[in-house]
């Protein structure tokens, strides 16, 4: 099956330092998502990318749809405590009668310190 | 409510025992889905409901597992003859469907499911 790359797994950064996470995939996607989860939530979107090449941004945050529609970055400008939380990318893909599934990387644990 | 509600939010349970888990999906979301989560790991999708159309149901991990919808309301998740390696996070997310379905895909809180 399909399966995501994500990477890092974790990191620790200094508060106003910025982020950069990103997932690789050997199957194309037609949409790639990128998540929040806070402990003992479900995940958040964040931001949706539709077309190759796309760069989106959302606030402080920056995604890439790759131009191969097999990878995706997700950038964090100027962190803040309040960034803490595991970030999830997550490829779309149209698997037929009427199912879109997604499927998600392993998460990119971030931990700010003050 | 607002959000999409799961019940139990915590579920300890005997190996080889039953148990059911519940998703009420917000009002008006024709598509919902059940996802695992696994300790430190992604998110791996069980079962697709959308409208009264057939369920995509192959992302179950076994025959143990299934789900059912009573049109678009209540779902729930059964998991038969629970197994140690069933015990994770099982989250529920429903959406519109219509164009902004991947916007508006909004997930529940999830149900933490440990199996001793």
């Amino acid at each position: 099956g399909q399966q995501l790359n994500q990477s890092p797994q974790s990191m620790f950064i200094q508060e106003g330092e910025d982020v950069s996470m990103n997932c690789t995939s050997s199957s194309i996607f037609n949409t790639w998502l990128w998540y929040k989860q806070d402990p003992g939530e479900g995940p958040v979107l964040l931001i949706a990318l539709y077309k190759a090449g796309e760069l989106t941004s959302n606030g402080r945050l920056t995604a890439q749809f790759g131009i191969t529609r097999k990878d995706s970055f997700l950038n964090i400008s100027a962190s803040i405590p309040s960034d803490v939380g595991i970030y999830f990318c997550a490829g779309q893909l149209y698997s037929g009668a009427g199912s879109y599934q997604l499927t998600f990387g392993k998460g990119t644990k971030l931990s700010v310190i003050p | 409510g607002a959000g999409v509600s799961q019940s139990p939010s915590n579920k300890v349970t005997e190996k080889g025992k039953d148990v059911e888990l519940r998703c009420d999906p917000i009002s008006g979301h024709t598509a919902l889905y059940w996802y695992r989560q696994r300790l430190g790991q992604g998110l791996e999708f069980l079962i697709y409901f959308q409208g009264n159309s057939a369920p995509d149901k192959s992302g179950l991990p076994s025959d143990r597992f299934s789900a059912e919808r009573t049109g678009e309301s209540v779902s729930t998740l059964t998991i038969q003859r629970t197994q140690q390696e069933d015990s994770a996070v099982y989250l529920c997310a429903s959406s519109p469907w219509d164009s902004t379905t991947n916007e508006k895909l909004l997930f529940g809180s999830g149900t933490q499911l440990s199996v001793l």
